[in-house]
């Protein structure tokens, strides 16, 4: 079954305005935590933000946020004020404690900042 | 601070012949994670490393994949004999074991872009 479900397979936002990406995940484990990367077009991997399963604050980290809602379990990223770099893929991952620690990935949103 | 290294960036080759990935963790992590990226798959898991030792090769698609880490600051990824649909970018990735053992963010390497002709 797929654990991280990403339901935008792609998403266009203009320039300065905000733009949210789904993440929805499916775990039974009481400690977890979730990930958003950004890869551009260059190929890397970059870490943006993260949620742990007891914080109790969304993260936020610049212009990202992370909107937590532990009992619908999702977590998606809030991108304010879009840039034109911003545009790229963007992947939702979570590792759970009881099953190691290896992250397990979306299939990924690609987000396309318009002028 | 450096970030994970990851070397070659390329590499082509061709079917039958031997491929050695290497990577270079962050400086301190003790954790080290092999991933795959196709378009078919997205990114999956091979295998991943705490202070050196394998804890997880499950995602290690078949004998034809080994990876070992000698030390703290080195490991390969092997594929002997390479396959066209080993084609792929391989990532890897460090972290640390934070407080109360709780595994800390895992930073990517750039990764290497295998072409298996």
């Amino acid at each position: 079954a797929q654990k991280i479900t990403q339901t935008q397979p792609g998403m266009f936002v203009q320039e300065k305005e905000a733009v949210t990406l789904d993440c929805t995940y499916d775990t039974s484990d009481p400690s977890y935590g979730l990930f958003w990367y950004k890869q551009p077009s260059s190929g890397e991997m970059i870490f943006l933000i993260y949620q742990g399963s007891y914080d109790q604050q969304n993260a936020t980290e610049g212009r990202y946020s992370l909107n937590f809602q532990k009992a619908r379990k999702s977590a998606n990223l809030v991108i304010s004020a879009s840039q034109l770099g911003d545009s790229a893929m963007y992947f939702c991952a979570m590792m759970e404690k009881n099953s190691g620690y290896a992250l397990n990935f979306g299939k990924g949103t690609s987000l396309l900042v318009t002028p | 601070d450096a970030g994970v290294i990851q070397s070659p960036r390329h590499e082509v080759t061709e079917m039958g012949q031997e491929v050695t990935l290497r990577c270079k963790p962050i400086s301190g992590h003790n954790s080290l994670f092999w991933y795959r990226q196709t378009m078919m798959r997205g990114l999956e898991l091979l295998i991943y490393f705490n202070n050196n030792v394998p804890i997880d090769d499950s995602g290690m698609p078949e004998d034809r994949f080994s990876a070992k880490m000698p030390n703290a600051s080195f490991s390969t990824l092997k594929i002997q004999p390479s396959e066209p649909r080993d084609s792929a970018v391989y990532f890897c990735a460090s972290s640390s074991w934070g407080l109360a053992g709780e595994a800390e963010t895992q930073y990517f390497g750039p990764g290497t872009r295998l072409l298996v002709l």
